[in-house]
C-alpha cells in the first residue's frame, strides 16, 4: 500500500539553527499539505501545494519558514532560524479524491 | 461554536467496555467532517468521511454519527480493545474553505487490559 514518506522522524536542534524536513507524497497525488501540531492542539495547516504551486500559505510564518515543491512531487519545509516555540510535530499529507493521506510526521524539538 | 472542539481531552477505558466522545463544529456552512485515528509513532489514519446530516458510519467496532444542524458528531467504540488506544481527531470542512481541514485537538483514548 502506497504511503506518504517523511524524514527525519525525529529532529533535535538548537534555537537559531536551520532545520529542514522532507516529504514524499503518494505517487500521482497533486495536492500536498504541511501541517504543524503543537502539543495539546490539533494539526494546523501551514502550506498547501497544487503540483508545484502554493495555493494557501496564509498560516505559514514567512519570516522564518519556507516550503518548496520544485518538481511537483516531493517537498521540503525549512525553518531558519528555529525558535523554541517551533517545537512540534510536522505532518505532511497528500490528497486523492477528497481524502487526505498522512505521513508519520517529524517530531521537532528545539532546545 | 466557531472552532472545532473535542471532548473529553482524554479518557481511560477498561478492556471490553464501550465508550464515546464528541466533536463539536460550526453548524453553518457545513461541507464534511472527517474522523482520524492516530496511534503513537504512526500516521493518522482516516476512519470516516461524513457529509450528510444523520449519517451513521461503521467500521468494525467503531461507529460515528453526525448532526449538522446542531454541529456535533459522536464517535463510539464498542467493546474497547488495547489496540484501540490512540488519539482520535475530527476535522471539519466548511463549504467556503476550499477543502481546508480544521482539526480539533483530539481525544486521547487509553484502553487498559
Amino acid at each position: 500500500e502506497a504511503e506518504v514518506a517523511q524524514s527525519p522522524r525525529y529532529k533535535i536542534t538548537e534555537k537559531s539553527q536551520a532545520v529542514a524536513f522532507w516529504c514524499d507524497p503518494i505517487s500521482g497525488h497533486a495536492t500536498l499539505y504541511w501541517y504543524r501540531q503543537i502539543l495539546g492542539q490539533g494539526p494546523e495547516l501551514l502550506v498547501q501545494f497544487q503540483d508545484e504551486s502554493v495555493v494557501d500559505d496564509s498560516q505559514l510564518p514567512k519570516d522564518r519558514f519556507s516550503a518548496e515543491r520544485l518538481k511537483g512531487v516531493d517537498s521540503t519545509l525549512k525553518i531558519q532560524p528555529a525558535e523554541l516555540g517551533d517545537s512540534a510535530m510536522y505532518l505532511c499529507a497528500s490528497n486523492s479524491g477528497g481524502e487526505q493521506y498522512f505521513g508519520p510526521g517529524t517530531r521537532l524539538t528545539v532546545t | 461554536i466557531l472552532n472545532v472542539e473535542q471532548s473529553p481531552q482524554s479518557l481511560h477505558v477498561q478492556e471490553g467496555d464501550s465508550t464515546n466522545f464528541t466533536c463539536s463544529f460550526p453548524s453553518s456552512n457545513f461541507y464534511a467532517l472527517h474522523w482520524y485515528r492516530w496511534e503513537t509513532a504512526k500516521s493518522p489514519e482516516a476512519l470516516f468521511v461524513m457529509t450528510l446530516n444523520g449519517d451513521e458510519k461503521k467500521k468494525g467496532r467503531i461507529s460515528a454519527t453526525l448532526n449538522t444542524k446542531e454541529g456535533y458528531s459522536y464517535l463510539y467504540i464498542k467493546g474497547s480493545q488495547p489496540e484501540d488506544s490512540a488519539t482520535y481527531l475530527c476535522a471539519f470542512i466548511s463549504s467556503d474553505s476550499w477543502g481546508k481541514l480544521q482539526f480539533g485537538a483530539g481525544t486521547q483514548v487509553v484502553v487498559t487490559p
